[in-house]
Order: structure tokens, then sequence, then C-alpha cells
């Protein structure tokens, strides 16, 4: 079966500073990985997606996540967060063999960015 | 607005009374999701419909959850005999993508509180 872990619940970071996200996953067949992020009082949204070809993908608020196949790996990276970077953040494995297109999250981090 | 809807925002019942929770997809999406999202559980899958059929219901905790959805469009999610451990934030989801490729589209999410 397949399963996400996110390795901190919870990130602190002081604005303009670079942050990492940890993410690893679980998997006997190849994968589809996600991040998704939950502003406050909102719902989750795409952010970004590793489907196949280049193993590093962004998204268009700079956010970045390398897809690293032999530490089963997918951690996202900003290099300078901004206060309005703070939400939940949530990784994600597609659930392949079943075909039904549902998504295996993980626990979620929670990005706290302070001035 | 063109985005999945879902009904009631909150909602606050007692103990062994019956609810339920409504899910307005997007347009055309033939694929509808319902979630779980407890504090510090992360995303937990309930059940996934491909039309008004549910080819996947793995994740149903028992047999006081059931869903439906009809004319390929509106779902509602009813949770019988409500216990405490059923407060949680229930999230619906809505695709039309290939499966597997992960565009998933939430609502923001129907929060129960079981007294």
């Amino acid at each position: 079966a397949q399963s996400v872990t996110q390795l901190d619940s919870q990130v602190p970071v002081f604005e303009e500073a670079p942050v990492e996200l940890r993410c690893n996953y679980s998997s006997s067949v190849s994968v589809y990985l996600f991040w998704y992020v939950q502003y406050p009082n909102q719902g989750l949204q795409l952010l970004l997606k590793y489907l196949s070809g280049s193993t590093l993908v962004e998204s268009i608020n700079g956010f970045e996540a390398e897809f690293n196949k032999s530490q089963t790996s997918f951690h996202l990276r900003k290099p300078s967060v901004h206060i309005s970077d703070t939400a939940e953040y949530f990784c994600a494995v597609s659930d392949l063999p079943s075909n039904t297109g549902k998504l295996i999250f993980g626990q979620g981090t929670t990005l706290q960015v302070k001035p | 607005g063109a985005g999945v809807s879902q009904s009631p925002s909150n909602k606050v019942t007692e103990k062994g009374k019956d609810v339920e929770l409504r899910c307005d997809p997007i347009s055309g999406h033939t694929a509808l999701y319902w979630y779980r999202q407890s504090l510090g559980q992360g995303l937990e899958f309930l059940i996934y419909f491909q039309g008004n059929s549910a080819p996947d219901k793995s994740g149903l905790p028992s047999d006081r959850f059931s869903a439906e959805r009809t004319g390929g469009s509106v779902s509602t999610l009813t949770i019988q005999r409500t216990q405490q451990e059923d407060s949680a934030v229930y999230l619906c989801a809505s695709s039309y993508l290939a499966p597997g490729t992960g565009e998933l589209f939430f609502g923001e999410g129907s929060r129960l509180t079981v007294l």
C-alpha cells in the first residue's frame, strides 16, 4: 500500500528566509506526486505536481519540489518566503494501482512565516 | 461560482443524530471524492464516485457512513447516529482529468461538531 510521511508538523521561519518542507513516500509502483496548499479559511489548492519528465517542478509563486526516486522523497522548497506563504501544506501520492484518481495525503505541515 | 460548493459550512449536532452533508461539484466533472480532515490526522479518503457509481468505498469508517450521487452531479454524505469521533471537516473534491493526474478541485469543507 502507498503512504506519505511529512516529517515536520510545524515549520516556523522568518520572512525572507529559505524553507524546506519534507515529504517521503512509500510505493511499490511508479508514482505521481503532488503538493497542495491550504491557506487559512480556504479550501485546498494544487501547488505543483510531478507526473513524469523533469524531476524538478515549480509553482507560479516560487516554490519548487524535486522528485528523488532513490530516496523516495518529494521535498518542497522556497529560497525566500513571504508572510503570505503562511498556510498548511500537504504532500500527496496518486493511488495509481486503484485507477480511481484518489490521492493519499500526508498529515500536513503548517508553515508559519514570522515578520 | 464555478468552484466546488459544499453545504452546510458548519454543522453542530448532538450525539446520536443523523446529518447530511452536500457537495455540488464543478459542472462536467465526472469524478467526485469525499475526504475527512481531522486535527493532526491529515486528509483521510472516504469514497470515490465515477458518475453515479461508487467503485471505491474503502475509506468509509463504519456502516453509519453512506454516500450517494445523483445525476452525475450532486453528492450527499450521510452520517447516521453521529458520535463525537465523527467531528471533523468533511471535504469534497471533483476532477475531470484522467485518473491519477491529480487535478482535484476541493470545496471549502463542511465542519461537523458532534456534542
